[in-house]
C-alpha cells in the first residue's frame, strides 16, 4: 500500500549546522509531497510542498526537491536555529480532492542547542 | 488564510464520561474533515473522514461506536468519545479541507489533548 518512510528521530544539532531529514515513500499513483512542521503541544503547520517530479519546495529556508527517481522528498536546510525544534512530517496525497487523505511519515523529532 | 478552531485545547475527564471535541472552519465551508490520533511520538493515524450531511468513513481497527463523529454542517465537525477510558488518552486533530486549493487545501486545528483519569 501507500506508504511515507521517514527517518527516526530524534535528530540533535547545534546552533547554524546543517539539516538533513530523509524521505521516501511508496505510492501506486503520482503523488503529491508535503512537508509539515509540529511545535510543541500544538497541530500541524504546512511546511512546504511538491506536486511533481524535480519540483522543488521552499519555506522558511527549508527546501525539499521531489525526486521520482529515487521516490524521496528529502527535507534540507542550511542553517538550523533552535526555533526550528519542532517534529517534522513528511506526507502524501495521491490526488487532492476532498476526499484524499493524507499519508503521514512517522515524524522526526529535531532539537536545536543554541 | 484558512483557519481551523479546534475546541477544547486539552481537557480531563473521569473514565466513564464522554467527551465532545469541536472543529470549526472559520472563514471557509469544508464539506470534508478528517480527524486524527497521535500518540507520545508518534505520528497521526486518521481515524475517520467526515463528510457533511453523511455518514463518516471509518479507518478499520476504529471503533464508530466509541468514536461517534458529526458533520451537520459545513463549518463544524464533532468526534465525542463515548465512556472514555485511560486508553483513550490521546492527541486528537482535525484537519479541514478547502475546496479549490489543490493541495494546500488541507489546513489543521491546534489539537486537543485528552486525559482519562
Amino acid at each position: 500500500g501507500d506508504s511515507v518512510t521517514q527517518m527516526e528521530g530524534p535528530v540533535t544539532l547545534s546552533e547554524e549546522a546543517f539539516l538533513t531529514i530523509n524521505c521516501t515513500y511508496t505510492a501506486t499513483g503520482y503523488p503529491s509531497l508535503f512537508w509539515y512542521v509540529q511545535y510543541p503541544g500544538e497541530g500541524l503547520q504546512l511546511l512546504l510542498k511538491a506536486t511533481k517530479a524535480d519540483d522543488k519546495g521552499s519555506n522558511k529556508g527549508f527546501e525539499a526537491t521531489y525526486r521520482k527517481e529515487t521516490t524521496s522528498f528529502h527535507l534540507e536546510k542550511g542553517s538550523v536555529q533552535v526555533s526550528d525544534s519542532a517534529v517534522y512530517f513528511c506526507a502524501l496525497v495521491l490526488e487532492y480532492s476532498s476526499a484524499s487523505k493524507i499519508i503521514f511519515g512517522s515524524g522526526t523529532r529535531l532539537s536545536i542547542r543554541p | 488564510g484558512a483557519v481551523v478552531s479546534q475546541h477544547p485545547s486539552w481537557v480531563i475527564c473521569k473514565s466513564g464520561t464522554s467527551v465532545k471535541i469541536e472543529c470549526r472552519s472559520l472563514d471557509f465551508q469544508a464539506t470534508t474533515m478528517f480527524w486524527y490520533r497521535q500518540f507520545p511520538k508518534q505520528s497521526l493515524m486518521l481515524m475517520a473522514t467526515s463528510n457533511e450531511g453523511s455518514k463518516a468513513t471509518y479507518e478499520q481497527g476504529v471503533e464508530k461506536d466509541k468514536f461517534l463523529i458529526n458533520h451537520a454542517s459545513l463549518t463544524l465537525s464533532t468526534l465525542t468519545v463515548t465512556s472514555a477510558h485511560p486508553e483513550d488518552s490521546s492527541f486528537y486533530i482535525c484537519s479541514a479541507y478547502r475546496v479549490g486549493e489543490g493541495i494546500g487545501g488541507y489546513t489543521f486545528g491546534s489539537g486537543t489533548r485528552l486525559t482519562v483519569v
